[in-house]
């Protein structure tokens, strides 16, 4: 299995700001993704985020709204640009292991909430 | 195209009751087909996955699920439920690196 860690684990922003979440992972791996899951709501992906490259967006989702970047094969970041109250909702990343085919595992989540 | 039915939204039962969590999928191919468990509060669990062969798949905190390709479906049981089993229930099933979830099913337990 792997670690992962978020953060900030919540945060309360003001509409036409940006926030920026982190993705820790305590082992490399080769797949890293970014969920949002939107109040009541399931999981939607966002993006594939690809190391040394631009992430993969799911139909929906635009760089230039949620840019990504994955600097190694252990950490990545999601920003959520100019929020509005839309944007309220859960970020999860979560990451393949080469190990577990088709098996994904999920940090904590990111609660946030734009006012 | 791949998509994940999760029939009921809501389910209550009496703890130590049996459970059956319903999921219908819909998929090109052979499957591989997961249970998520999200607690409040808390991020994603892995229960269990089938991939292949047997079809009873056996998973964690006393949890199964059996693979029925005739009936496209893979349903979460567990004989006798717990209070810390109230939590949110995704069937998801995977392709090409993505994962499909189902809408969730939210547990409630009562005592």
């Amino acid at each position: 299995s792997a670690v992962i860690s978020q953060k900030p684990s919540r945060d309360i922003c003001q509409r036409g700001t940006s926030l920026t979440i982190q993705c820790q992972v305590d082992s490399q791996v080769t797949m890293m993704f970014w969920y949002r899951q939107q109040p009541g709501q399931s999981l939607t992906l966002i993006a594939t985020a690809n190391q040394g490259s631009e992430a993969t967006y799911e139909s929906g989702f635009v760089i230039d709204k949620f840019p990504i970047s994955r600097p190694n094969l252990t950490f990545s970041t999601l920003t959520v640009s100019n929020m509005s109250p839309e944007d309220s909702s859960i970020y999860l990343c979560s990451v393949e292991l080469a190990s577990s085919y088709n098996e994904q595992f999920f940090g904590p989540g990111t609660r946030l909430t734009v006012l | 195209a791949q998509s994940v039915t999760q029939p009921d939204i809501h389910i209550t039962v009496s703890e130590g009751a049996s459970l059956e969590l319903r999921c219908n999928y819909s998929y090109g191919a052979t499957p591989y087909l997961f249970w998520y468990v999200q607690s409040p509060g808390q991020g994603l669990q892995l229960l269990l996955k089938y991939f292949s062969g047997d079809t009873l798949v056996q998973g964690i905190k006393g949890f199964e699920a059996e693979f029925k390709r005739s009936q496209s479906s893979f349903n979460l049981r567990k004989p006798s439920v717990h209070w810390s089993d109230a939590a949110e229930y995704f069937c998801v099933l995977t392709g090409a690196n993505n994962l499909f979830f189902g809408t969730g099913t939210r547990l409630t337990v009562i005592p």
